[in-house]
């Protein structure tokens, strides 16, 4: 069974940092494009940033570029968002999700809640 | 960027059939994908590329994909199908992966 667990959400004020990370279990990790997606409270789905399958190619949302970063460990099985400059409007729930590619999602995790407020 | 248009409510009695709209420039041209998502709960894939079903999903959904227009029909509505229901296409512009802004499907 595909199991994505995300973890490391929390309360940070503007401008602070926050890395999250997500377990993956029950497929080959190193197989698939991985994904970060982001639901403010209330609001729709929208696209963070996804990573290839051996980590050379990464891609951004306008919105984010130059203060998230995307990275992987496929032998720890595990994704993660590295978040700077973090900002109120970045406030939302953030999913892990799997490919198998960089077009769209096959699987979701539960999301972590990310909250930036002073 | 790339801009995906979506009914914000639809409403339909159960043993109806409901279709979920997702407007876009030449869309037809592009892949689409849609999920669903119940309150309090992370999203699934019901379809994708146009028309495919995960295993898992009902036989009752099914997509498709033409001109401006895709559409997320649901056949014989029940009670269970009420969620929000997301398209989402791949494009090559500076985000890549676009969703649309979500439609609430209501079971009378």
């Amino acid at each position: 069974e595909v199991q994505l667990v995300e973890s490391g959400g929390g309360l940070v004020q503007p401008g602070g940092s926050l890395r999250l990370s997500c377990a993956a279990s029950g497929f080959t990790f190193s197989s698939y494009w991985m994904h970060w997606v982001r639901q403010a409270p209330g609001k729709g789905l929208v696209w963070v940033s996804r990573i290839n399958s051996d980590g050379s190619s990464t891609s951004y949302a306008d919105s984010v570029k130059g203060r998230f970063t995307i990275s992987r460990d496929n032998a720890k099985n595990t994704l993660y968002l590295q978040m700077n400059s973090l900002r109120a409007e970045d406030t939302a729930v953030y999913y892990c999700a799997r490919g198998p590619y960089g077009d769209y999602v096959s699987y979701w995790g539960q999301g972590t809640l990310v909250t930036v407020s002073s | 960027s790339y801009v995906l248009t979506q009914p914000p409510s639809v409403s339909v009695a159960p043993g109806k059939t409901a279709r979920i709209t997702c407007g876009g420039n030449n869309i037809g041209s592009k892949s689409v994908h849609w999920y669903q998502q119940k309150p309090g709960q992370a999203p699934v894939l019901v379809i994708y590329y146009d028309s495919d079903r995960p295993s898992g999903i009902p036989e009752r959904f099914s997509g498709s994909n033409s001109g401006n227009t895709a559409t997320l029909t649901i056949s014989r509505v029940e009670a269970g199908d009420e969620a929000d229901y997301y398209c989402q296409v791949w494009d090559s512009s500076s985000d890549p992966v676009v969703f649309g802004g979500g439609t609430k499907l209501t079971v009378l």
